[in-house]
């Protein structure tokens, strides 16, 4: 079940450049949860976002969770060929019970 | 028409038993995945199989058993359950090769008492 709109769908970046990939929904998020996933392998956890704001960088990539909680964005500064993948979030849409939907997922490509 | 389907969406049951989830994908794709959604909600892999044998096997224990009947169909069985089994398992899928998008199922939430 995706039900979170990711944006763009595909990404074809020159090493160097920033990039921005979104993640939009039309419910409130209660926790959103961006990952990555390689070429033949699984998913690797990014970042977790739960406060409306909310701002978490790691290395390269910074991510951020807008004050309505509806929205959010990662952010790849000077993209290296390391960073191609496919970049997914998830999320908890429903405060106390149980619901975890997914994103549509962006593919990265990062030409050297 | 649901693209990953998994079944039961929940599951409670009593430690010591043996339960299995089944899930079953239509879109053709070669390789199909289990995760566990652990407490903090992160998903882990546990077992990925393409075109019916197995290419991920992280660390978990023997007593869960992946059965891929055909390149459609990724199975979980669990024998022995444990309380710390409790947790959401999600199957997914996906084409290797250019275009790897994941298609997730919806998610079996297992309770053991």
């Amino acid at each position: 079940s995706q039900e979170l709109e990711q944006s763009p769908q595909s990404l074809i970046v020159q090493e160097g450049k920033n990039l921005t990939i979104n993640c939009t929904s039309s419910k409130t998020l209660y926790g959103l949860y961006w990952y990555k996933q390689k070429y033949g392998e699984g998913l690797i956890f990014l970042m977790m976002l739960q406060k409306g704001g909310e701002e978490k960088s790691h290395e390269k990539i910074t991510a951020k969770l807008d004050e309505k909680k509806q929205q959010s964005s990662l952010h790849i500064t000077a993209s290296q060929p390391s960073h191609a993948g496919i970049y997914l979030c998830g999320a908890d849409v429903a405060s106390g019970t149980y619901k975890y939907i997914f994103g549509t997922g962006t593919r990265l490509k990062v030409l050297a | 028409d649901t693209a990953v389907s998994q079944t039961p969406k929940y599951l409670v049951t009593q430690m010591g038993n043996d339960k299995s989830i089944k899930c079953e994908q239509n879109l053709g794709h070669d390789t199909m995945y289990w995760y566990k959604q652990d407490s903090k909600k992160f998903l882990k892999i546990m077992f990925s199989y393409n075109n019916k044998e197995l290419i991920i096997n992280e660390t978990v224990p023997n007593r869960f058993s992946p059965k891929s009947p055909d390149k459609a169909h990724l199975n979980l069985h669990i024998n022995s359950l444990e309380l710390g089994d409790s947790a959401v398992y999600f199957c997914a899928s996906s084409q290797l090769g250019e275009d790897e998008k994941l298609f997730f199922g919806s998610g079996t939430q297992l309770s053991v008492l």
